[in-house]
């Protein structure tokens, strides 16, 4: 079955620090792949997109996600955190016939 | 552009009323919509799909007698949650996409709360 995993619910780091979280998907091809940011009480907010091509993708925000195939994982990165990106993290996957998964989300702490 | 706009923001209905959802796309034309639901602390559940002229197609486990949704025109779907609880209390997101396989551009999303 199609399904996408965000393994951390929560994470917290501290200002200025680096950031990595975690999306895996199963699906038996290529998916086009999402990353999207929500704060409390809005809606959604594109940060990046992988559709075809080169593999490291550059979003908004100072956000990167790269794709690896072998490991069926879309991790989103960025190199220093500032305090404004504490929110709700979704990834997402689209498969073929326009079916939307989402992740379970991960929530971002950032301690001063 | 690609912008999508809901309303009302904010809604609270009283125990079996019926309250309305409007989903538009500003600047460009929808063929599909989606509408989800995400309950507190939680992720996204797509609860239906519309094409714009047809039925909307139901996830399993939604009841499509009591989410109604129309897609009549080419910028516009609405979500009816009818005899509305206290258990239909979320946040209702919508999204649209110029046709099927594009990119879908969500709404800020609609809080109701049944009293």
């Amino acid at each position: 079955a199609q399904s996408v995993t965000q393994p951390d619910i929560h994470i917290t780091v501290s200002e200025g620090a680096s950031l990595e979280l975690r999306c895996n998907y199963s699906y038996g091809a290529t998916p086009y792949l999402f990353w999207y940011v929500q704060s409390p009480g809005q809606g959604l907010q594109l940060l990046l997109k992988y559709f075809s091509g080169d593999t490291l993708v550059q979003g908004i925000k100072g956000f990167e996600a790269e794709f690896k195939r072998s490991q069926s994982s879309f991790n989103l990165r960025k190199p220093s955190v500032h305090w404004s990106d504490a929110a709700e993290y979704f990834c997402a996957v689209r498969y073929n016939n326009n079916d939307m998964r989402f992740g379970a989300g991960t929530r971002l702490t950032v301690k001063p | 552009g690609a912008v999508v706009s809901q309303h009302p923001s904010r809604v609270i209905c009283k125990s079996g009323t019926s309250v309305k959802i409007e989903c538009r796309s500003l600047d460009f034309q929808a063929t599909t919509m989606f509408w989800y639901r995400q309950f507190p602390k939680q992720s996204l559940m797509l609860m239906a799909t519309s094409n714009e002229g047809s039925k909307a197609t139901y996830e399993q486990g939604v009841e499509k007698d009591k989410f109604l949704i129309n897609h009549a025109s080419l910028t516009l779907s609405t979500l009816t949650v009818t005899s509305a609880h206290p258990e239909d209390s979320s946040f209702y997101i919508c999204s649209a996409a110029p046709w099927a396989g594009y990119e879908q551009y969500f709404g800020p999303g609609t809080r109701l709360t049944v009293t």
